[in-house]
Protein backbone atom coordinates (compact mmCIF):
# COMPACT_ATOMS: atom_id res chain seq x y z
CA UNK A 1 0.00 0.00 0.00
CA UNK A 2 1.10 3.81 0.28
CA UNK A 3 3.80 4.53 2.19
CA UNK A 4 4.17 7.84 4.15
CA UNK A 5 7.37 8.91 5.23
CA UNK A 6 9.21 11.72 7.51
CA UNK A 7 12.81 12.74 7.21
CA UNK A 8 13.52 13.85 10.56
CA UNK A 9 12.05 12.95 13.57
CA UNK A 10 13.00 15.75 15.90
CA UNK A 11 13.23 19.42 15.18
CA UNK A 12 14.09 22.34 17.28
CA UNK A 13 13.24 25.77 16.16
CA UNK A 14 14.05 29.13 18.42
CA UNK A 15 10.65 30.76 18.75
CA UNK A 16 10.10 33.64 16.27
CA UNK A 17 11.70 31.59 13.74
CA UNK A 18 10.15 29.82 11.24
CA UNK A 19 10.39 25.93 11.08
CA UNK A 20 10.08 23.39 8.29
CA UNK A 21 8.49 20.02 8.43
CA UNK A 22 9.23 17.23 5.54
CA UNK A 23 7.54 14.45 4.04
CA UNK A 24 8.28 11.92 1.57
CA UNK A 25 5.20 9.66 0.08
CA UNK A 26 5.67 6.71 -2.58
CA UNK A 27 2.47 6.44 -4.48
CA UNK A 28 2.34 8.59 -7.20
CA UNK A 29 -1.17 8.21 -7.71
CA UNK A 30 -1.69 9.80 -4.27
CA UNK A 31 -4.25 12.92 -4.58
CA UNK A 32 -4.70 14.46 -1.54
CA UNK A 33 -2.64 14.94 1.94
CA UNK A 34 -3.09 16.53 5.26
CA UNK A 35 -0.98 17.44 8.06
CA UNK A 36 -2.04 17.20 11.55
CA UNK A 37 -0.81 18.05 14.80
CA UNK A 38 -0.46 15.82 17.95
CA UNK A 39 -0.17 17.62 21.27
CA UNK A 40 0.99 15.50 24.67
CA UNK A 41 -2.22 13.70 25.74
CA UNK A 42 -4.66 14.41 23.24
CA UNK A 43 -5.80 13.49 19.52
CA UNK A 44 -4.11 14.79 16.26
CA UNK A 45 -5.82 17.91 15.21
CA UNK A 46 -6.35 18.85 11.76
CA UNK A 47 -3.78 22.19 10.50
CA UNK A 48 -4.05 21.92 6.80
CA UNK A 49 -4.61 20.11 3.67
CA UNK A 50 -3.44 19.57 0.35
CA UNK A 51 -4.96 18.43 -3.33
CA UNK A 52 -2.52 17.53 -5.72
CA UNK A 53 -3.90 19.92 -8.43
CA UNK A 54 -2.24 22.42 -6.15
CA UNK A 55 1.46 23.12 -5.57
CA UNK A 56 1.01 25.33 -2.26
CA UNK A 57 -1.98 26.02 -0.14
CA UNK A 58 -1.75 28.51 2.71
CA UNK A 59 -3.38 28.74 5.99
CA UNK A 60 -2.84 31.28 9.33
CA UNK A 61 0.89 31.00 9.78
CA UNK A 62 1.13 27.83 8.21
CA UNK A 63 1.75 26.45 4.53
CA UNK A 64 1.87 23.37 2.71
CA UNK A 65 4.27 22.92 -0.10
CA UNK A 66 3.65 19.94 -2.84
CA UNK A 67 6.01 18.72 -5.37
CA UNK A 68 4.87 15.82 -7.35
CA UNK A 69 8.13 15.65 -9.10
CA UNK A 70 9.70 14.36 -6.00
CA UNK A 71 6.83 12.76 -4.42
CA UNK A 72 7.52 15.53 -1.13
CA UNK A 73 5.69 17.85 0.65
CA UNK A 74 6.70 20.41 3.52
CA UNK A 75 4.95 22.39 6.35
CA UNK A 76 6.15 25.51 6.90
CA UNK A 77 5.22 27.15 10.33
CA UNK A 78 5.80 30.75 10.37
CA UNK A 79 7.14 32.79 13.69
CA UNK A 80 7.22 29.56 15.65
CA UNK A 81 5.55 29.85 18.91
CA UNK A 82 5.73 27.91 21.90
CA UNK A 83 1.87 26.56 21.30
CA UNK A 84 3.21 24.95 18.66
CA UNK A 85 5.83 22.40 20.44
CA UNK A 86 4.10 19.09 19.42
CA UNK A 87 4.14 15.94 16.47
CA UNK A 88 3.63 16.67 13.40
CA UNK A 89 2.33 14.21 10.65
CA UNK A 90 1.52 14.03 7.28
CA UNK A 91 -1.22 11.51 5.90
CA UNK A 92 -2.61 10.26 2.77
CA UNK A 93 -5.89 8.78 2.45
CA UNK A 94 -5.97 6.03 0.04
CA UNK A 95 -7.39 5.94 -3.25
CA UNK A 96 -11.17 6.41 -3.09
CA UNK A 97 -10.94 5.66 0.69
CA UNK A 98 -10.95 7.13 3.89
CA UNK A 99 -8.37 5.28 5.31
CA UNK A 100 -5.36 7.11 6.45
CA UNK A 101 -1.76 6.15 6.31
CA UNK A 102 0.33 8.32 8.84
CA UNK A 103 4.12 8.88 8.78
CA UNK A 104 6.11 8.66 12.25
CA UNK A 105 5.59 11.97 12.54
CA UNK A 106 7.99 15.01 13.60
CA UNK A 107 8.32 16.51 17.57
CA UNK A 108 8.65 20.28 17.13
CA UNK A 109 10.35 21.65 19.90
CA UNK A 110 10.28 25.47 20.20
CA UNK A 111 13.23 27.04 22.31
CA UNK A 112 11.73 30.27 24.37
CA UNK B 1 -20.34 22.16 16.43
CA UNK B 2 -19.30 19.71 19.03
CA UNK B 3 -15.99 17.80 17.99
CA UNK B 4 -15.75 14.17 17.74
CA UNK B 5 -16.25 12.68 20.99
CA UNK B 6 -14.56 9.53 22.70
CA UNK B 7 -15.45 7.75 25.80
CA UNK B 8 -14.29 6.92 28.19
CA UNK B 9 -10.98 8.60 28.20
CA UNK B 10 -8.58 6.73 30.27
CA UNK B 11 -9.23 2.82 31.10
CA UNK B 12 -7.28 0.34 32.75
CA UNK B 13 -8.15 -3.18 31.82
CA UNK B 14 -6.61 -6.77 32.88
CA UNK B 15 -5.02 -9.52 30.34
CA UNK B 16 -7.99 -11.48 28.94
CA UNK B 17 -11.15 -9.01 29.12
CA UNK B 18 -12.39 -7.42 26.60
CA UNK B 19 -12.82 -3.73 26.29
CA UNK B 20 -15.95 -1.60 24.49
CA UNK B 21 -14.85 1.68 23.84
CA UNK B 22 -17.15 4.00 22.05
CA UNK B 23 -17.25 7.55 19.47
CA UNK B 24 -19.75 10.53 18.83
CA UNK B 25 -18.70 11.46 15.17
CA UNK B 26 -19.40 15.18 14.72
CA UNK B 27 -22.90 15.89 13.73
CA UNK B 28 -23.63 15.08 9.98
CA UNK B 29 -20.64 12.84 9.50
CA UNK B 30 -20.94 9.57 8.16
CA UNK B 31 -17.69 7.75 7.93
CA UNK B 32 -15.91 6.97 11.28
CA UNK B 33 -12.66 5.63 11.58
CA UNK B 34 -10.71 3.74 14.54
CA UNK B 35 -6.86 3.78 14.35
CA UNK B 36 -4.70 2.42 17.39
CA UNK B 37 -1.46 4.61 18.18
CA UNK B 38 1.54 3.33 20.11
CA UNK B 39 4.92 4.44 20.54
CA UNK B 40 6.27 1.73 18.45
CA UNK B 41 3.98 1.28 15.33
CA UNK B 42 2.48 5.25 15.38
CA UNK B 43 -0.81 5.57 13.85
CA UNK B 44 -2.16 2.59 12.84
CA UNK B 45 -5.43 2.10 10.56
CA UNK B 46 -8.23 -0.37 12.54
CA UNK B 47 -11.12 -0.23 10.44
CA UNK B 48 -13.55 2.70 8.97
CA UNK B 49 -17.62 2.72 9.02
CA UNK B 50 -20.06 4.48 6.78
CA UNK B 51 -23.94 3.93 7.30
CA UNK B 52 -23.51 1.14 9.52
CA UNK B 53 -21.37 -0.93 6.77
CA UNK B 54 -17.40 -1.61 7.43
CA UNK B 55 -15.78 0.09 4.45
CA UNK B 56 -12.30 -0.97 5.24
CA UNK B 57 -10.33 -2.79 7.54
CA UNK B 58 -6.79 -2.50 8.42
CA UNK B 59 -4.35 -5.59 9.58
CA UNK B 60 -5.71 -6.74 12.95
CA UNK B 61 -6.20 -9.81 14.32
CA UNK B 62 -9.84 -10.52 14.76
CA UNK B 63 -10.18 -9.61 18.26
CA UNK B 64 -10.44 -6.20 17.44
CA UNK B 65 -13.91 -5.01 15.56
CA UNK B 66 -16.70 -2.58 15.38
CA UNK B 67 -19.86 -1.50 14.39
CA UNK B 68 -22.05 1.82 13.57
CA UNK B 69 -25.07 2.52 14.41
CA UNK B 70 -27.59 4.10 12.65
CA UNK B 71 -27.12 7.28 14.26
CA UNK B 72 -23.43 7.02 12.86
CA UNK B 73 -22.27 6.94 16.65
CA UNK B 74 -19.64 3.62 16.79
CA UNK B 75 -18.05 1.48 19.20
CA UNK B 76 -15.11 -0.55 18.85
CA UNK B 77 -14.23 -3.91 20.98
CA UNK B 78 -11.33 -5.87 21.43
CA UNK B 79 -11.37 -8.85 23.36
CA UNK B 80 -8.89 -11.30 24.85
CA UNK B 81 -7.07 -8.26 25.86
CA UNK B 82 -3.26 -8.85 25.55
CA UNK B 83 -0.77 -6.64 27.25
CA UNK B 84 0.46 -5.04 23.44
CA UNK B 85 -3.14 -4.08 23.31
CA UNK B 86 -2.46 -0.99 25.64
CA UNK B 87 -2.58 1.92 23.39
CA UNK B 88 -4.59 5.07 22.71
CA UNK B 89 -7.43 4.36 20.49
CA UNK B 90 -8.58 6.77 18.31
CA UNK B 91 -11.81 7.80 16.64
CA UNK B 92 -11.96 10.14 13.35
CA UNK B 93 -14.54 11.02 11.45
CA UNK B 94 -15.69 12.53 8.00
CA UNK B 95 -18.75 13.52 5.84
CA UNK B 96 -17.45 10.21 4.19
CA UNK B 97 -19.42 10.66 0.63
CA UNK B 98 -17.34 11.31 -2.72
CA UNK B 99 -13.78 10.60 -3.44
CA UNK B 100 -11.35 10.90 -0.77
CA UNK B 101 -10.13 14.58 0.55
CA UNK B 102 -13.35 15.39 2.94
CA UNK B 103 -11.54 16.47 5.94
CA UNK B 104 -11.14 13.78 8.64
CA UNK B 105 -11.20 15.25 12.43
CA UNK B 106 -9.85 13.40 15.39
CA UNK B 107 -11.25 12.74 18.20
CA UNK B 108 -9.02 13.00 22.09
CA UNK B 109 -8.95 9.23 21.98
CA UNK B 110 -9.25 6.59 24.68
CA UNK B 111 -6.14 5.47 26.55
CA UNK B 112 -6.36 1.52 27.57
CA UNK B 113 -3.90 0.21 29.79
CA UNK B 114 -4.00 -3.69 30.06
CA UNK B 115 -2.34 -5.28 32.82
Amino acid sequence: GESVGLHLPTLSVQEGDNSIINCAYSNSASDYFIWYKQESGKGPQFIIDIRSNMDKRQGQRVTVLLNKTVKHLSLQIAATQPGDSAVYFCAEPGAGSYQLTFGKGTKLSVIP
Amino acid sequence: KAGVTQTPRYLIKTRGQQVTLSCSPISGHRSVSWYQQTPGQGLQFLFEYFSETQRNKGNFPGRFSGRQFSNSRSEMNVSTLELGDSALYLCASSLGQGTSGNTIYFGEGSWLTVV
